[in-house]
């Protein structure tokens, strides 16, 4: 049971360049989310998915995109890299009624220079 | 809005002592409150998770205390360990909003030999 699969690891953009991080869970849960992490700093929810083909904005969805094909997928995509978005990003899934564990992703270092 | 505050920021305590982790939060009702631990450069991984009605769960030298009437969590780490040095982050669901996850900043502990 691998739960929640995140890639790649790290990843190095310029300013200007785009790229798709990838989270995959094989847990059958409903709720996807997708969340950045700036150094000494707490989790900020960017966009979340309560199933299939449904998305919704977080707290700071400017300069992301996310799609829900299916409900093992949830991939995050980044247009036009900016400084701003060198983060550490974690997906996390969670089950259908949003009540059960929450498992994390070991996390996407992204740094935008 | 929903708030989940944490304290302190920032502790250091010495390995075998034991140290408390406060958490207050204003979402109401909420369906429950949880703990994770987060490794330095890793994802969060689950400690406890409580119901509203539940008063203390424990995981090893973990154990959390709630008290929903003053809208109050502990967490207190027994005879620390090197180990322990990690954030500690405290997320309640908020059951008026489907469950909604609101985020504590987190507290980071240092556990020195």
């Amino acid at each position: 049971n691998a739960g929640v699969t995140q890639t790649p690891k790290f990843r190095i953009l310029k300013i200007g360049q785009s790229m798709t991080l990838q989270c995959a869970q094989d847990m059958n849960h409903n709720y996807m989310y997708w969340y950045r992490q700036d150094p000494g700093m707490g989790l900020k929810l960017i966009y979340y998915s309560v199933g299939a083909g449904i998305t919704d904005k977080g707290e700071v969805p400017n300069g992301y995109n996310v799609s829900r094909s299916t409900t093992e997928d949830f991939p995050l995509r980044l247009e036009l890299a900016a400084p701003s978005q060198t983060s550490v990003y974690f997906c996390a899934s969670i089950n259908r009624d949003n009540t059960g564990e929450l498992f994390f992703g070991e996390g996407s270092r992204l740094t935008v220079l | 809005k929903n708030q989940v505050e944490q304290s302190p920021q920032s502790l250091i305590i010495l390995e075998g002592k034991n140290c408390t982790l406060q958490c207050n939060y204003t979402v109401s009702p909420f369906s429950n409150l949880r703990w994770y631990k987060q490794d330095t450069g890793r994802g969060p991984v689950s400690l406890t998770i409580m119901t509203f009605s539940e008063n203390t769960k424990s995981n090893g030298r973990y154990t959390a205390t709630l008290d929903a009437d003053t809208k109050q969590s502990s967490l207190h780490i027994t005879a620390s360990q090197l180990s322990d040095s990690a954030s500690y982050i405290c997320v309640v669901s908020d059951r008026a909003a489907g469950n909604k996850l609101t985020f504590g900043g987190g507290t980071r502990v240092l556990v020195k030999p």
